[in-house]
């Protein structure tokens, strides 16, 4: 199994601030890396497919990077909207996420 | 517009199997390109991958539960099912279905349902 490791857990920002949220690979999959966001008793949303390709619908301030075992999703002025949990899925192999990281707004 | 609706149980006892139906609409399972999925995640932690069903009725199972797991669709296309053969309490989560987009394959999961919570308890 391909295991993806996310980091920080928790992280907690004032409005406006850029915060860059970190998904480590056990193994290389090269950009098949996807990015989540999951707001409290809602379903996951796509925000980023293929490590760094935008998705339609989605703000431009969500970016996203990386290939091989690192990767980071980057959200840029961060909105009280934002406050979610992001998850990143492979699909290197059969599908797995990590663990994700709980975005909060202090 | 492309929406699914997962139904389910609610809540059934250990040892018992798990049926669930996802309904969609705004597209047909039968179209070239097309795969639902069921994705799962227990109350505050992760989603995990459980099975996919394409346009050709091609089947793809998580390999750690595939014994337990058995996908389909019904002949309208309209409908994808899941049976979770000897479910146990840690089978309680929510579950989702997910549509991938058009030619997506079923590990990319673009359009999701609103889940349904199953409690197993006895």
């Amino acid at each position: 199994d391909i295991v993806l490791t996310q980091s920080p857990t928790t992280l907690s920002v004032t409005p406006g601030e850029t915060v860059s949220l970190s998904c480590r690979a056990s193994h290389s999959i090269g950009t098949n890396l996807h990015w989540y966001q999951q707001k409290t008793n809602e379903s996951p949303r796509l925000l980023i497919k293929y490590a760094s390709q935008s998705i339609s619908g989605i703000p431009s301030r969500f970016s996203a990077s990386g290939s091989g075992t690192d990767f980071t999703l980057n959200i840029n002025n961060v909105e009280f909207d934002d406050v979610s949990s992001y998850f990143c899925q492979q699909t290197q192999s059969w599908p797995t996420f990590g663990s994700g990281t709980k975005l909060e707004i202090k | 517009q492309v929406t699914l609706k997962e139904s389910g149980p609610g809540m059934l006892q250990p040892s018992k199997t798990l049926s669930l139906t996802c309904s969609f609409s705004g597209f047909s399972l039968s179209t070239s390109g097309m795969v639902v999925s069921w994705i799962r995640q227990p109350s505050g932690k992760s989603l995990e991958w459980l099975a996919a069903i394409d346009w050709d009725g091609d089947k793809y199972y998580n390999p750690s539960l595939k014994s337990r797991l058995t996908v389909s669709k019904d002949t309208s296309n309209t409908q994808v099912f899941l049976k979770i053969t000897s479910v146990d309490i840690a089978d309680t989560a929510t579950y989702y279905c997910a549509r991938s987009p058009e030619y997506g394959g079923y590990t990319l999961f673009a359009y999701w349902g609103q889940g349904t919570l199953v409690t197993v308890s006895s």
